[in-house]
């Protein structure tokens, strides 16, 4: 079946530093993909809509200076969480739709990554 | 604003019993629900949906039943196991519109 893999699945940064998480749709073609923030405990809060080659759009409250989010490819979306501060430690989980068969975009997650600011 | 809501955070059965997670939605003009279990550490793993135009579905141990009079959502599993404890979350979708999780179940599985 279809694959979305995250990269990396843990990362600790230090305060002020930047961080990028990829996401990538491994057998098709993503021409949207979704960024998602779990807190602890909590449900998952989506972010942003990437669409491939253009700008994503941010949910309201999500700062979209802070975080980047690039879909330049129709297999890879990355999300840049800069000055990461120790808020903004979560998970971060990233969902891909393509075409076709892969049109249903609530099947394909990533494993998500987790983000630690120190 | 519309939300997805679930009336029981925690469901504590044992092993062998069948489970049912419940869901209340509030947006009525949603046409599209699914089922995901979520393991710590990992993303949400989808595992049945169903359309609006239906009010049951099956899949491999487990079923979903949508009530739209009451606008009530539930996943029953058959014969629990152990690997089948985590948080369960609903979602809900109108349209092209995005993806709404409700608050997640967590479901505990004791021999």
């Amino acid at each position: 079946g279809a694959v979305v893999s995250q990269h990396p699945s843990r990362v600790i940064c230090k305060s002020g530093t930047s961080v990028k998480i990829e996401c990538r749709s491994l057998d098709f073609q993503a021409t949207t993909m979704f960024w998602y923030r779990q807190f602890p405990k909590q449900s998952l809060m989506l972010m942003a809509t990437s669409n491939e080659g253009s700008k994503a759009t941010y949910e309201q409250g999500v700062e979209k200076d802070k975080f980047l989010i690039n879909h330049a490819s129709l297999t890879l979306s990355t999300l840049t969480v800069t000055s990461a501060h120790p808020e903004d430690s979560s998970f971060y989980i990233c969902s891909a739709r393509g075409t076709g068969a892969f049109a249903n975009t609530e099947a394909f997650f990533g494993q998500g990554t987790r983000l630690t600011v120190v | 604003g519309e939300s997805v809501g679930l009336h029981l955070p925690t469901l504590s059965v044992q092993e062998g019993d069948n489970s049912i997670i419940n869901c209340a939605y509030s947006n009525s003009a949603s046409d599209y629900f699914i089922w995901y279990k979520q393991e710590s550490g990992k993303g949400p793993q989808f595992i049945i949906d169903i359309r609006s135009n239906m009010d049951k579905r099956q899949g491999q141990r487990v079923t979903v039943l949508l009530n739209k009079t009451v606008k009530h959502l539930s996943l029953q599993i058959a014969a629990t196991q152990p690997g089948d404890s985590a948080v369960y979350f609903c979602a809900e979708k109108h349209g092209y519109n995005k993806l709404i999780f409700g608050a997640g179940t967590r479901l505990a599985v004791h021999p």
